[in-house]
């Protein structure tokens, strides 16, 4: 079965600091991995997009890991801002169809301390 | 920033009521989407669209319907609103294909629709 889960649930941390948070699949074919941010109330808005072939991607402070071998991504958050408040997800495309199909996961929760 | 709308952007209503939530897009994307997303979880496609007078059913099973009679517009109709229709309704639009990379979706701000 086709799956997306992302690890931690929820995360706090304090200004200033960087965190990374964690994306394992199982989705196959494989085509790409998408991290995006998703403000409360807000649709999600794409960080960074990854092929099998690429291994790491930055946007900003937003660095993105991906190992095709293992089926694991990771999303790293450099010197964190309020702003950075948000979810995060995960979102996995599959080769099997001309739609692309997207499996989402349930996101992590990031919540910026001052 | 995305030029893709959704209105309203919020919606308490009545049990029984018909609905229709609106989606517009301004950057001719042909291919459309809508996903209904509960707190905390992930999002769930209900419909999509390839282009004018086309329109699929997506993974989850949605009492709503859908119709695409113009490029930019992609309404979503619930004909009798329930409590379980309570949620956050998504449209997202996509360009197309580059080679290996699957479209990329741009989302609007969603509806958070609450039926009582």
């Amino acid at each position: 079965k086709n799956q997306v889960e992302q690890s931690p649930q929820s995360l706090i941390i304090l200004e200033g600091k960087n965190c990374t948070l964690q994306c394992n699949y199982t989705v196959s074919p494989f085509s790409n991995l998408r991290w995006y941010k998703q403000d409360t109330g807000r649709g999600p808005v794409s960080l960074t997009i990854m092929t099998f072939s690429e291994n790491t991607k930055s946007n900003g402070r937003y660095t993105a890991t991906l190992d095709a071998d293992t089926k694991q991504s990771s999303l790293h958050i450099t010197a964190s801002q309020l702003s950075d408040s948000a979810s995060y997800i995960c979102v996995v495309s599959d080769r099997g169809s001309t739609l692309g199909r997207l499996y989402f996961g349930r996101g992590t929760q990031l919540t910026v301390w001052p | 920033e995305a030029d893709i709308y959704q209105t309203p952007r919020y919606l308490v209503i009545g049990t029984g009521k018909k609905i229709t939530l609106e989606c517009s897009q301004t950057m001719g994307h042909d291919k459309m989407y809508w996903y209904q997303q509960d707190p905390g979880m992930e999002l769930h496609l209900i419909h999509y669209s390839y282009g004018v007078n086309s329109t699929e059913k997506g993974d989850l099973s949605s009492e709503s319907t859908v119709s695409r009679i113009r490029t930019e517009h992609f309404p979503l109709t619930l004909e009798s609103a329930r409590p379980s229709h309570t949620s956050q309704y998504l449209c997202a639009s996509s360009e197309p294909n580059r080679g290996l990379i699957t479209d990329t979706q741009y989302f609007g701000p969603g509806t958070r629709l609450t039926v009582l």
